[in-house]
């Protein structure tokens, strides 16, 4: 079975242009989650969705980042503007309900210049 | 708030025992996580464990529980170079927001 799949692997962007990036949860799986990772604050988590519906923002840093899941099969994390100080790995993962076993996808690598 | 605490390094011989130590702070923790994370990769889960259980065992790896001290540990047998990584704790309610330690770097030497 495939996994968590997360596009783009790499993106490199300048500082004001606006990032997606992309997440494809484990077919079946009805939680999904958004994580980053820095090495000054370790792995955070920014969001989560249940049956695409967002349940818990609270992590998001700032109205500059926005999520989205339009549908059980898809979800977007948006930064828009970028700042360099939102480089990092962000990791989306995903869990099915009633299962203790959260999947990560391979994560997206931001570098904003 | 929650807090997951680990020790950041640990360097074994390889056939030695690894034992990767972490001390979480939410007393309602339902779940608690081991994953492994090689350079560049994402996160793997290695094992989990039920709050209600003392230990769990798959095959090298051996997860200890001790709920009244808030203390995880993992142990790999036989430890092997290819063990050599990064290992994340982590606590999570049953709703479902994973705290994640800051990991502990599995140095494996041969």
């Amino acid at each position: 079975d495939a996994g968590v799949i997360q596009s783009p692997r790499h993106e490199v962007t300048e500082m004001g242009q606006e990032v997606t990036l992309r997440c494809k949860p484990i077919s079946g799986h009805d939680y999904l989650f958004w994580y980053r990772q820095t090495m000054m604050r370790g792995l955070e988590l920014l969001i989560y969705f249940n049956n695409n519906v967002p349940i818990d923002d609270s992590g998001m840093p700032e109205d500059r980042f926005s999520a989205k899941m339009p549908n059980a099969s898809f979800s977007t994390l948006k930064i828009q503007p970028s700042e360099p100080r939102d480089s990092a790995v962000y990791f989306c993962a995903s869990r099915l309900q009633g299962s203790g076993e959260l999947f990560f996808g391979e994560g997206s690598r931001l570098t904003v210049l | 708030g929650e807090d997951v605490e680990q020790s950041l390094f640990l360097s074994v011989r390889e056939g030695d025992s690894s034992v990767i130590n972490c001390t979480y702070t939410d007393s309602s923790s339902t779940y608690l996580y081991w994953y492994k994370q090689e350079p560049g990769a994402g996160l793997q889960l290695l094992t989990y464990i039920f709050s209600n259980m003392d230990m769990k065992q798959d095959q090298r790896l051996t997860v200890l529980l001790n709920k009244k001290d808030k203390h995880l540990s993992l142990r790999i047998a036989d430890t092997q170079t290819g063990d050599s990584a990064i290992y994340f704790c982590a606590s999570a309610r049953a709703t479902n927001k994973l705290i994640f330690g800051t990991g502990t770097l599995l140095a494996v030497q041969p």
